[in-house]
């Protein structure tokens, strides 16, 4: 069975910095790239960021380059997102996702960052 | 970027057939997905590809493609497919539409 655990969310002031966790599990983690996802409350879906599954290629939505820095470590099954210069308008649930052909196919249940002073 | 547009809300009756769409300019040349989530809960894939279909997805759901519109059908509708839906694409970088909120009843 296919898991993904999220964790690393908390309150954190404006211009602070936090890092994500998914740790994955149920399948060969190497053989598939991984994206996170974000939902702000009471609002839609927005893809934030993609690394393939050897690590080598990074993507990232115009709203957080710059800012955000996506990672593996396929050793340990885990994905991370470091979260730096954060703005109020990254509040938002963050979820991560396994992936085929660029789309999601398996979610994890999300792990919610409030970025408020 | 692009942009994949969606219409807010869409109401039918149970047993009835509900369609979603969702337009965009990339759509002739990319693969629309379609998501749905339920209140509280995380997205779930419910078609692949413009018209593929997971496995323990119900067959009352399907998907067509034509040009610059995705559409998600569902034919018969029932309470429990009451959610938001999200059409996805991707280029290297992925797009969501706004969501359209599915209400049966």
């Amino acid at each position: 069975e296919v898991q993904l655990v999220e964790s690393g969310g908390g309150v954190v002031q404006p211009g602070g910095s936090l890092r994500l966790s998914c740790a994955a599990s149920g399948f060969t983690f190497d053989d598939y790239a991984m994206h996170w996802v974000r939902q702000a409350p009471g609002k839609g879906l927005e893809w934030v960021s993609l690394i393939s599954g050897d690590g080598g290629s990074t993507y990232y939505a115009d709203s957080v380059k710059g800012r955000f820095t996506i990672s593996r470590d396929n050793s340990k099954n885990s994905l991370y997102l470091q979260m730096n210069s954060l703005r109020t308008e990254d509040t938002a649930l963050y979820y991560c996702a396994n992936s085929l052909s660029g789309y999601m196919v398996y979610w994890g249940q999300g792990t919610l960052v409030t970025v408020s002073s | 970027s692009y942009e994949l547009t969606q219409p807010p809300s869409v109401s039918v009756s149970p047993g009835q057939t509900a369609r979603i769409t969702c337009s965009g300019d990339a759509l002739p040349k990319k693969y629309a997905y379609w998501y749905q989530q339920k209140s509280g809960q995380a997205p779930v894939l419910v078609i692949y590809e413009d018209s593929k279909r997971p496995s323990g997805i119900p067959e009352r759901f399907s998907g067509s493609s034509s040009g610059t519109m995705a559409t998600l059908t569902i034919s018969g509708a029932q309470v429990e497919d009451e959610a938001d839906y999200y059409c996805y694409s991707t280029d290297s970088t992925g797009v969501f539409g706004g969501g359209t909120k599915l209400t049966v009843l």
